[in-house]
């Protein structure tokens, strides 16, 4: 079982609608969960990061976590087109004592005008 | 500079050889990751540093790939005998300790093997 999955899309969504992109995790010890987003050519960036179940939001963004569904999601309000780009899933995975970072292979999200 | 500096940017070496990939963190960052990006593809995790020890060493693809840190601070990742599938981005990031999740990404070394 992949540790991060999300799918890869591409996701299209019309300009000024919400945008949902769906993760999920492997590891039941995970403690902390990031959205990054990654222009094409570009770095990924962090956007959002969230440790306790529930929702959290950031202007346009909410992260939503359900640990016991191992579930990470993240909604992005009136979409707009530069937020055209891939949004990876990342997850702090506690093994053995010593944790990584491990991304999904991350969803395209395309915004039409 | 302030961010994660990574050189070269872009590297051609043919088969056969071997390369080095720098990565200089950003100043007090105490760990640093190795990621690898094949085009369209997402981010697979190599290595990672606390410190100069590095206790996760499992990503690294084989025994051709090695990583070390020096001071706490620099990194340099080794490719010895490259291979066409070592063609890809390699990304290094840097976070102030192992707890924070928030990484800083460098702006990659694109590797190429002919």
């Amino acid at each position: 079982q992949k540790e991060v999955e999300q799918n890869s899309g591409p996701l299209s969504v019309p300009e000024g609608a919400i945008a949902s992109l769906n993760c999920t995790y492997s590891d039941r010890g995970s403690q902390s969960f990031f959205w990054y987003r990654q222009y094409s050519g570009k770095s990924p960036e962090l956007i959002m990061f969230i440790y306790s179940n529930g929702d959290k939001e950031d202007g346009r963004f909410t992260a939503q976590l359900n640990k016991a569904s191992q579930y990470v999601s993240l909604l992005i309000r009136d979409s707009q087109p530069s937020d055209s780009a891939t949004y990876l899933c990342a997850v702090n995975l506690f093994m053995n004592r010593d944790d990584k970072i491990i991304f999904g292979k991350g969803t395209r999200l395309h915004i039409l005008p | 500079g302030a961010g994660v500096s990574q050189s070269p940017s872009n590297k051609v070496t043919e088969k056969g050889k071997d390369v080095e990939l720098r990565c200089d963190p950003i100043s007090g960052h105490t760990a640093l990751y190795w990621y690898r990006q094949s085009l369209g593809q997402g981010l697979e995790f190599l290595i990672y540093f606390q410190g100069n020890s590095a206790p996760d060493k499992s990503g690294l693809p084989s025994d051709r790939f090695s990583a070390e840190r020096t001071g706490g601070s620099v990194s340099t990742l080794t490719i010895q005998r490259t291979q066409q599938e070592d063609s890809a981005v390699y990304l290094c990031a840097s976070s102030l300790d192992r707890n924070t999740g928030e990484l800083f990404f460098g702006e990659g070394s694109r590797l190429t093997v002919l």
